[in-house]
């Protein structure tokens, strides 16, 4: 079956532009989390989605960092006023279950890697 | 921060068992730990869990010490397609109602698998 989709796997912005990166969970999915992974790191944490309830947005490094799921299943990741620093992979997870981790596991998509020149 | 601690990077050679230790020694009765990897350019992929038993699935065996304070990974026969980073994350099983605890991950351990 189909598994989290990501688009578009790449993408090169010039500093200051905005961009906004898809997330397509799998169907059914209630929670959907997003994570910002810088080269040679773990995945961090930036927000978290119940359907489409953002309960927690208190890893978006700032307010240049928008989140949204209107309908309780694509997401979109938006970035305004790119900057350097914003360059990593941004990925996307779901999982079926309320709570996020917990007793299900978290499905991750393949990731958005954002260069930002 | 994480609460575990990882070796920063192991090699293995193909075919033999890799196994990849984990300390957490701040774990609480109440958190699992769990195994994910993550292949170049993919995501990361469950790999097990387990609370203070030995537990192995398709993938791999999660042996937890009987203080929970550590744990190793093992690969039984490790091949060039295992080589990955891999990351030993403690979670809380059962979360409440809506609220959930962020998944920290640390900075893994990267395997490399050596023909």
């Amino acid at each position: 079956g189909a598994g989290v989709s990501q688009s578009p796997r790449y993408k090169v912005a010039k500093r200051g532009q905005d961009v906004a990166l898809r997330c397509d969970p799998i169907s059914g999915h209630v929670s959907l989390f997003w994570y910002q992974q810088a080269l040679g790191q773990g995945p961090e944490f930036l927000t978290y989605f119940q359907n489409e309830a953002q309960l927690d947005k208190s890893g978006l490094p700032s307010d240049r960092f928008f989140a949204e799921r209107p309908e309780g299943s694509v997401s979109t990741l938006k970035i305004q006023r790119t900057q350097q620093e914003d360059s990593a992979v941004y990925l996307c997870a779901s999982s079926i279950s309320r709570g996020g981790f917990s007793y299900n596991e978290q499905f991750f998509g393949p990731g958005t890697r954002l260069t930002v020149l | 921060d994480a609460k575990t601690t990882q070796p920063t990077s192991m090699d293995c050679a193909e075919g033999r068992a890799a196994n990849l230790p984990c300390n957490h020694s701040t774990i609480s009765g109440n958190e699992y730990v769990y195994w994910y990897r993550q292949i170049h350019s993919q995501g990361p992929q469950y790999i097990i869990h387990g609370l203070k038993n030995n537990e192995t699935n398709e993938m791999a065996s999660l042996i937890i010490t009987e203080d929970r304070k550590s744990s190793t990974l093992i690969l039984p026969h490790a091949t060039l397609r295992d080589t990955a980073v891999y990351y030993c994350i403690v979670r809380p099983f059962i979360t409440r109602g809506t609220s959930y605890d962020k998944v920290i991950f640390g900075p893994g351990t990267s395997l490399s698998v050596i023909p």
